[in-house]
């Protein structure tokens, strides 16, 4: 298995707060990826990252920010927590934009 | 965005064989992905098909129809541990690895 961890694995937090959720990988993989997956509609992309400091936004941006400052860390950032965000987050990496992207374990979000 | 269309459940019995389809619509199309999701657990690359034909991996294969923007996936010697969701995702070439996800696929098997 691809060394991909993420923390906090689960989270409860309040309306109109900050959260930030890691994603560490011991891989040395340029391509790393913030995913949400929700009931009907399957894995959406959030932001990537195609190298330190090189990132994109993906399907569904909005409320969401991200920093990459080194190879091995990509933070995904709420900036102030709506209950539509609680979801299941999931971070991937891949070797290049060619290869196979593999799947961290995942972070529960719940927003009351 | 992309239009990826898979069954939303089926389910088969223990040692029985199942075909999950998968139809999509894309430009640039550059390769698509299969991967299995236990409940509660992060999804685990299953198969990549890029070219025309069938991938064999075990009791796995999955092929691919580019003209037809068609995949199956095909499950041989259903196990009850193979019950769980299955996406398919397709990845566009001009999108820096960008994976596209059909909503899923929960495959129950029955003993």
């Amino acid at each position: 298995d691809a060394g991909i961890t993420q923390s906090p694995r689960h989270k409860v937090t309040e309306t109109g707060t900050p959260v930030t959720l890691r994603c560490h990988q011991t891989e040395n993989h340029r391509y790393m990826y913030w995913y949400r997956q929700d009931p009907g509609h399957g894995l959406r992309l959030i932001h990537y990252s195609y190298g330190v400091k090189d990132t994109d936004k993906g399907e569904v941006s909005d409320g969401y920010s991200v920093s990459r400052s080194k190879t091995e860390d990509f933070l995904l950032t709420l900036e102030s927590a709506t209950s539509s965000q609680t979801s299941v987050y999931f971070c991937a990496i891949s070797e290049s934009g060619e290869e196979t992207q593999y799947f961290g374990p995942g972070t529960r979000l719940l927003v009351l | 965005g992309q239009n990826i269309d898979q069954p939303t459940e089926m389910t088969a019995t223990e040692g029985a064989i199942v075909q999950i389809n998968c139809t999509y619509q894309t430009s640039g199309f550059n390769g698509l992905f299969w991967y299995q999701q236990h409940a509660g657990e992060a999804p685990t690359f299953l198969s990549y098909n890029v070219l025309d034909g069938l991938e064999e991996k075990g009791r796995f294969s999955s092929f691919l129809s580019r003209s037809k923007g068609y995949s199956y996936l095909l499950l041989k010697e259903l196990q009850m541990k193979d019950s769980a969701s299955y996406l398919c995702a397709v990845r566009e070439g001009s999108t820096l690895g960008r994976l596209y996800f059909g909503r899923g696929t929960q495959l129950t098997v029955w003993p």
